[in-house]
């Protein structure tokens, strides 16, 4: 079936430092999206990608669509304590959502 | 809007016995409801899809009549984990779709001694 890998499976950065996600499909998507998961809670949607190369921003946070359609990254500018959680990309085939492995990134002040 | 309530939040419960997780769409209608599991440190995994007023479909390897859905209404999807084991303990999460978006529940934690 399809699979969803991301890269790093753990990130811990000085709040301030950058911070990048990547996520691989084995498969060619039609859709990506992306959550965040603070500890112990539930996934929150942040965006969607639909089209090849697309690039959208969301204040810190930058998300990337590859040209193939089947890797995506997820961007974070100058981290802060808040950013604190588990970032998924979740592929999307017809209604469900394969989620990604997830990378979990520890801010420290 | 969108917002999607999950009862329990928490629950514990004996080896053996059945435990049933109710899901609701408060503000909006939702013919599909989704059910994941997600075991500490890992991903969230999709167990099955609920389908207002028909089967469920369940993903390959989770065990129909383990965990049995039961969406009878526009709001309403349960999931019950029958003859609960250790191993079943986890994080049990629902999401309802709504225009092609899936808007998640809050979760419930279930323990089983």
């Amino acid at each position: 079936g399809q699979q969803v890998m991301q890269i790093p499976q753990y990130q811990h950065v000085q709040e301030g430092e950058d911070f990048t996600t990547y996520c691989n499909s084995s498969t060619t998507l039609s859709n990506i999206q992306w959550y965040k998961q603070r500890p112990g809670g539930h996934p929150v949607f942040l965006i969607q990608l639909v089209k090849s190369g697309e690039v959208k921003k969301q204040k810190r946070l930058t998300f990337q669509f590859g040209e193939a359609k089947k890797n995506s990254s997820l961007h974070i500018t100058a981290t802060q304590t808040t950013d604190v959680g588990t970032y998924f990309c979740a592929a999307v085939n017809t209604d469900k959502l394969i989620f990604g492995t997830g990378t979990r990134l520890q801010v420290f002040p | 809007g969108a917002v999607v309530s999950q009862h329990p939040s928490w629950v514990i419960c004996k080896s053996g016995t059945s435990v049933k997780i109710e899901c609701r769409s408060l503000d909006f209608q939702a013919t599909t409801m989704f059910w994941y599991r997600q075991f500490p440190k890992q991903s969230l995994m999709l167990m099955a899809t609920s389908n207002e007023g028909s089967k469920a479909t369940y993903e390959q390897g989770v065990e129909k009549d383990k965990f049995l859905i039961n969406h009878a209404s526009l709001t309403l999807s349960t999931l019950t984990v029958t003859s609960a084991h250790p191993e079943d303990s986890s994080f049990y999460i629902c999401s309802a779709l709504r225009y092609n978006e899936q808007f998640f529940g809050p979760g419930t934690r279930l323990t089983v001694l």
